[in-house]
């Protein structure tokens, strides 16, 4: 079946914009993963979602990165007035629920350069 | 904080040798998972082992865990150049939320 599906794969802009970052979970899986891995480092967790439950947003770094999941299925992470430290890549992860005992899927993630 | 810390940061070795990667931690956990990431490409979920768990393999892979020490190794025998990719340790968090938390990793090259 289908995997995790990001897009855009790349994205460039401007520093000041905002942007929307799109992620399609597997079908069925109930949590809902958001990483941030800078160049040649480790995964930084941001977010995570879990049917209908309050999200844990305890990762994001600042107030200006929110995230949304709609229907329980696809979720947008938005970044607004993006600064440079914001360029990294984005990864989205799914997994069938939010135990710790679950392997997560990830997507290929979303390539981000603010210039 | 970060959980998990791999060692070494990077490896190099020749096709057909064993590649060792260790990986410590702070807390006591549930679990501990490695996951691999080819180049510019998600991660890759490689093995599970659990805490009351001292050793587990799957297929060229063979993991242990020290809960004592906080630690545990991945070995991959008989390395193939397509092993040539990153590999991290994850733990959860342990403090009643299901955040993983992932080290560094380390990038492993394997000559042909």
């Amino acid at each position: 079946g289908a995997g995790v599906s990001q897009s855009p794969s790349n994205k460039v802009t401007e520093k000041g914009k905002d942007v929307e970052l799109r992620c399609d979970p597997i079908s069925g899986h109930t949590a809902l993963y958001w990483y941030r891995q800078s160049l040649g480092q480790g995964l930084e967790f941001l977010i995570y979602f879990q049917g209908n439950s309050a999200p844990d947003k305890s990762g994001l770094p600042s107030d200006r990165f929110s995230a949304e999941r709609t229907g329980g299925s696809v979720s947008t992470l938005t970044i607004q007035r993006t600064q440079q430290e914001d360029s990294a890549v984005y990864l989205c992860a799914s997994s069938w629920r939010t135990e710790s005992n679950q392997p997560q899927h990830f997507g290929d993630g979303t390539r981000l350069s603010i210039l | 904080s970060q959980q998990g810390e791999e060692d070494p940061q990077a490896l190099s070795i020749q096709e057909g040798e064993n590649a060792t990667m260790n990986c410590s931690y702070k807390t006591s956990i549930n679990n501990l998972q490695w996951y691999r990431q080819n180049s510019g490409r998600g991660l890759v979920h490689l093995i599970l082992i659990r805490s009351n768990e001292r050793e587990k393999h799957s297929g060229r892979l063979r993991v242990t865990l020290d809960t004592s020490k906080k630690s545990s190794s991945l070995l991959i025998t008989a390395s193939r150049a397509a092993d040539t990719a990153s590999y991290f340790c994850a733990t959860d968090d342990n403090t009643g939320g299901f955040k993983t938390i992932f080290g560094a990793g380390t990038r492993l090259f394997v000559k042909a």
